[in-house]
């Protein structure tokens, strides 16, 4: 079965750095997401993007924040300057559609900023 | 800002049926009503999602209301491995915007 990877696992940076998390969506999936968790807290939508473009972001999803799709498999999501609050789970997702569609969750990268 | 209603969490006996509830009283006529859940700190798994009328696959069924304001989910035989955080979401455009959940416990 097709399934979201992300890379790396585990990220551990320093306040101030910048971090480029990766990840590889389903091949033939059109729509792609992040998403975050901070430790105990609910899942939160940070963007998604189709055709080179941000569909839609959320209001945490700040000028730190970029995506990029640099080849036709990788989706990157990059924090510029990392901050203590950025430490969390961060999700990719993928779907084919995006209205009535099911998303497909990556397993997550966990980022740590000291 | 969740559009959605859950009670925090719930028991369910292993080999019985799991019946989640969902409140969406303010449901818009083309926004759907997804279902994922969580195990651990794993990624969210799609569920089941629907419109208007009750759906059924192979892990769960959704039963939705007339009026639409309420749905449930149903998992027709929990095993321990469906202990997870269940999530109910409205959303038209598949951004989805999670709440805090069900916490399901099966127990043995």
């Amino acid at each position: 079965e097709p399934e979201v990877t992300q890379t790396p696992s585990h990220q551990v940076t320093q306040m101030g750095q910048e971090v480029i998390l990766r990840c590889v969506p389903i091949s033939n999936h059109l729509y792609f997401y992040w998403y975050r968790q901070i430790l105990g807290q609910k899942v939160e939508f940070l963007v998604s993007f189709y055709n080179n473009e941000i569909s839609e972001k959320s209001e945490i999803f700040d000028d730190q924040f970029s995506v990029e799709r640099p080849d036709g498999s990788n989706f990157t999501l990059k924090i510029r300057s990392t901050k203590l609050e950025d430490s969390a789970m961060y999700f990719c997702a993928s779907s084919v559609d995006r209205r009535s569609n099911e998303q497909y969750f990556g397993p997550g990268t966990r980022l740590t900023v000291t | 800002d969740a559009k959605t209603t859950q009670p925090p969490s719930m028991d369910c006996a292993e080999g019985r049926a799991a019946n989640l509830p969902c409140n969406h009283s303010t449901i818009s006529g083309n926004e759907y009503v997804y279902w994922y859940r969580q195990i651990h700190s794993q990624g969210p798994q799609y569920i089941i999602h629907g419109l208007k009328n009750n759906e059924t696959n192979e892990m769960a069924s959704l039963i939705i209301t007339e009026d639409r304001k309420s749905s449930t989910l149903i998992l027709p035989h929990a095993t321990l491995r469906d202990t997870a955080v269940y999530y109910c979401i409205v959303d038209l455009n598949n951004d989805m915007r999670f709440g805090a959940g069900t916490r399901l416990t099966v127990k043995p």
